[in-house]
């Protein structure tokens, strides 16, 4: 059974810090996604890094995913009230709708 | 272009009774994934329907079982709930299954078992 475990689990920052999640695995993954999700809310798609050592940027989010494509990390410059949310990464092997999900890691920034 | 919509929002039923969850894919998606996510835990794959077939289970007895349509909505259904099946159910389409292929997620539908 694959496994994917994110850390930290909660998060609580000021406005304006930096901040970096994490999500580790034993597996090999063909695709990794980063999906953002509120209360109430499906999660919405962030990012999807598919080769080992790939960084892709979005604002202020920087995403990495690991030279053997098993962990990723998502590093948050300067957080804002508005990012605020659950945090999941999800891994494919073959397939990106039959994922496996992390627990996410909850953050919350204070203004 | 119209994304991924669930119904109902929210339900209640009873341990033992039936139920029936619906989803409609984004326009042009053949393929609509189910997942359960439980209060604090991460989305769990239940299975995944491509062009009406069943295309992959992940670990749920029978008593979950699904149907996708020739328009690519899809339902889902329970049988004999239990108390445990208390839920967040999550449709996601996505245009053809493939690893990096986006899942576009619905709200989903809050199931209660008393």
């Amino acid at each position: 059974t694959q496994l994917l475990e994110q850390s930290p689990q909660f998060l609580s920052i000021q406005e304006g810090e930096n901040l970096t999640v994490y999500c580790n695995s034993s597996s090999v993954f063909s695709s990794l996604q980063w999906y953002r999700q509120e209360p109430g809310e499906g999660p919405v798609l962030l990012v999807t890094v598919v080769t080992g050592g790939e960084v892709k940027k979005l604002k202020r989010l920087t995403f990495q995913f690991g030279d053997a494509r098993k962990d990723s990390s998502l590093h948050i410059t300067a957080a804002q009230p508005g990012d605020t949310g659950l945090y999941l990464c999800a891994g494919a092997e073959t397939n990106a709708g039959k994922s496996t999900f992390g627990d996410g890691t909850t953050l919350t920034v204070k203004p | 272009e119209t994304g991924v919509t669930q119904s109902p929002t929210h339900l209640i039923k009873t341990r033992g009774q039936q139920v029936t969850l619906r989803c409609s894919s984004q326009s042009g998606h053949n393929t609509v994934s189910w997942y359960q996510q439980a209060l604090g835990q991460g989305p769990q794959f239940i299975f995944q329907y491509y062009r009406e077939e069943e295309n992959g289970r992940g670990n749920f007895p029978p008593r979950f079982s699904g149907l996708q349509f020739p328009n690519y909505s899809s339902e889902l259904n329970v049988n004999a709930l239990e108390l445990d099946d208390s839920a967040l159910y999550l449709c996601a389409s996505s245009l053809d299954g493939s690893y990096n292929s986006p899942l576009h997620f619905g709200n989903g539908t809050r199931l209660t078992v008393t």
